[in-house]
């Protein structure tokens, strides 16, 4: 089965660094997805992970312990427009699996 | 090329009355998914296609969900005698190539009203 779990809100000062934390128990586990989601609009793709370590791109990375069942996005340099909701989503044997999400606002 | 698409983009319809949602995945993409988001709430999983078949239907909520796909490209998602628990924002997501962890491409869904 799938269980996932990262906190339902956060909220981060623009221009600072702000970690969003996931933790999961995934059957046939083949990687994790992030996804980013604006207010009334459908998910955007931000990172996959399938190996353990940091991946880095732009101002987001994204960390993955397969043996801890942990993964965390990193945002830098936050800015007003990364106001939006991130879902962790990590892959199971023949499904993906979207958490709720953690609602972050970015404030000035 | 074009992105997924969906219509209609909103749907306001009465309880008991039925309802087509139509996606038209990003060409090529053999995967298809349907799900659906309740206000403030995550991506719940209804079904996926792989080309024309159905290998996982376990999200459909009641026997009046069903959903088709028919020539490997549009697929349709029907709920019958609809419920005012049905409102929600359905969307619809593609995929190429044969591995789960490929980028689904989501579409910008439909809003479906029950009154």
């Amino acid at each position: 089965g799938q269980n996932i779990d990262q906190p339902t809100e956060m909220t981060a000062t623009e221009g600072a660094i702000v970690q969003i934390n996931c933790t999961y128990q995934t059957s046939g586990f083949n990687g994790l997805f992030w996804y980013q989601q604006h207010a009334g609009e459908a998910p955007t793709f931000l990172s996959y992970n399938v190996l353990d370590g940091l991946e880095e791109k732009g101002r987001f990375s994204s960390f993955l312990s397969r043996s801890k069942g942990y993964s965390y996005l990193l945002l830098k340099e936050l800015q007003m427009k990364d106001s939006a909701s991130y879902l962790c989503a990590p892959v199971g044997y023949q499904k993906v699996t979207f958490g709720i999400g953690t609602k972050l606002q970015v404030i000035p | 090329g074009a992105g997924v698409s969906q219509s209609p983009s909103n749907k306001v319809t009465e309880k008991g009355k039925d309802v087509e949602l139509r996606c038209d995945p990003i060409s090529g993409h053999t995967a298809l998914y349907w799900y659906r988001q309740s206000l403030g709430q995550g991506l719940e999983f209804l079904i996926y296609f792989q080309g024309n078949s159905a290998p996982d239907k376990s999200g459909l909520p009641s026997d009046r969900f069903s959903a088709e796909r028919t020539g490997g490209s549009v697929s349709t998602l029907t709920i019958q005698r609809t419920q005012q628990e049905d409102s929600a924002v359905y969307l619809c997501a593609s995929r190429g190539g044969t591995s789960v962890g490929n980028e689904q491409f989501f579409g910008p869904g439909t809003r479906l009203t029950v009154l």
